[in-house]
């Protein structure tokens, strides 16, 4: 199993990010995909996952209305769209796979930069 | 939302010591809370799920207990490849999960 993100991402204040997460070694539409950032020094804070199958999604109150999670079956990838984004968002972004609600395997982490 | 509150913060240890991390929660989550392990740069990594269920490949060494809102985890002779922040997280009130601040274990 093998979860590869896309690489580093440097944002000014307001624009938004799309990150994608391309799975490998498991049948991808039997698996959903979390998606977990982790500010500068900070505990991880899960934002939302899509189930790799049909695509329903589930979102973070604290993210509601500014995330996307999609997913393409055909290329096995998941992808997390933030917008708005402020300086408060700078962060490293994981996906994960889930394993009966638990994060089995991550990927690599991608570093967004928001800054003006 | 659940709050997880891990106690110690930081820990410093020798090679070959036993250390213990707890893990509390601000209501009864069941048994649904997870240990990771993250080192410096890396993605966290499961070790222990369900409270007590150890990952296929994770050393027997590490370990957990608990139920309802006190958990620990427990390493019982910490090997040099352990020095790192371990985090717990409930997934008892999904679709929320949430962690706690971490506890950063270092070299005495």
């Amino acid at each position: 199993v093998q979860l590869v993100q896309s690489g580093a991402e440097v944002k000014k204040p307001g624009a938004s990010v799309k990150i994608s997460c391309v799975a490998s070694g498991y049948t991808f539409y039997n698996y959903a995909i979390h998606w977990v950032r982790q500010a500068p020094g900070q505990r991880p804070e899960w934002m939302g996952w899509i189930n790799g199958g049909n695509g329903r999604t589930k979102y973070s109150q604290k993210f509601q209305g500014r995330v996307a999670i999609t997913r393409d079956t055909s290329a096995s990838t998941a992808y997390m769209e933030l917008s708005s984004l402020t300086s408060e968002d700078t962060a490293v972004y994981y996906c994960a796979r889930d394993k009966w609600l638990v994060h089995d395997y991550w990927g690599q982490g991608t570093l967004v930069t928001v800054s003006s | 939302d659940i709050q997880m509150t891990q106690s110690p913060s930081s820990l410093s240890a020798s090679v070959g010591d036993r250390v213990t991390i707890t893990c509390q929660a601000s209501q009864d989550i069941r048994n649904y809370l997870n240990w990771y392990q993250q080192k410096t740069g890396k993605a966290p990594r499961l070790l222990i799920s369900d409270a007590s269920n150890l990952e296929t490949g994770v050393p027997s060494r590490f370990s957990g207990s608990g139920s309802g809102t006190h958990f620990t985890f427990t390493i019982s002779s910490l090997q040099p490849e352990d020095f790192a922040t371990y985090y717990c997280q409930q997934y008892d009130n999904l679709p929320q999960y949430t962690f706690g601040q971490g506890t950063k274990l270092e070299i005495k």
